[in-house]
């Protein structure tokens, strides 16, 4: 079935320090993978995604790693900052008959000043 | 200007209601979709409209029925409301490219508790 999960539910790191995040996918033909970040009482918005021909795409301090033989993706933060405190989401499409994007469970992270 | 829009923000009411959330998308994205948050954060899709035609019904109870006028608007009418039905429901929109799915960008969300 359509599962995507992601580990883990809370991360708790010091400012500075990096921070990953782990999703694995069911579907072996899925082909998009982006991350959201929620900030509280906010909407979702997307800060990098990569595709299945893609191994790893950067932007600044955010990084994300795909294994497509082993159907999983991780989110890499470094030098991390107060603001960068929020809920975030992995996501992959799945293709029945449309193509939809399916969300992780969330990570909660938050940086410690 | 605000790129996907649904209103109303809040809505609170009892039990048995019926209530509807608006959304509207002003940028040119032929796919349109409502998610469901609950209380633990997992947003989970619920229906997605391509140029007005439903492609996606995720097993969602026949008390919601989405319905798109036109590809910039996607409604979300739902009938004798439920405790369960409190969540905050994000619309939201994408354009399907070439090599799939595009970026989704959704609306403020609507938080509707159930009394």
């Amino acid at each position: 079935g359509e599962n995507v999960e992601q580990h883990p539910s809370t991360l708790s790191v010091q400012e500075g320090d990096s921070a990953v995040i782990k999703c694995t996918y069911s579907d072996s033909a899925s082909n998009y993978f982006p991350w959201y970040k929620q900030e509280l009482g906010k909407r979702p918005q997307l800060i990098i995604d990569i595709r299945s021909n893609v191994g790893e795409k950067k932007d600044q301090r955010i990084a994300v790693t795909l294994n497509k033989t082993a159907k999983h993706f991780s989110l890499h933060i470094t030098e991390t900052q107060p603001e960068d405190s929020a809920v975030y989401f992995c996501a992959a499409t799945f293709i029945q008959g449309a193509q939809k994007l399916v969300f992780g469970q969330g990570t909660r992270l938050t940086i410690n000043p | 200007d605000t790129a996907v829009s649904q209103t109303p923000k809040y809505l609170v009411t009892q039990m048995g209601n019926d209530k509807s959330i608006k959304c509207e998308q002003n940028l040119g994205h032929d796919t349109m979709y409502w998610y469901k948050q609950d209380s633990k954060k997992f947003l989970k899709i619920m229906f997605s409209y391509n140029n007005k035609e439903l492609i996606i019904n995720e097993t969602v109870p026949n008390r919601f029925s989405p319905k798109s006028p036109d590809k910039a608007h996607l409604n979300l009418h739902i009938n004798s409301l439920e405790l369960g039905d409190s969540a905050v429901y994000f619309c939201a929109s994408s354009q399907i490219l070439a090599g799939g799915t595009g970026e989704l960008f959704f609306g403020e969300g609507s938080r509707l508790t159930v009394l």
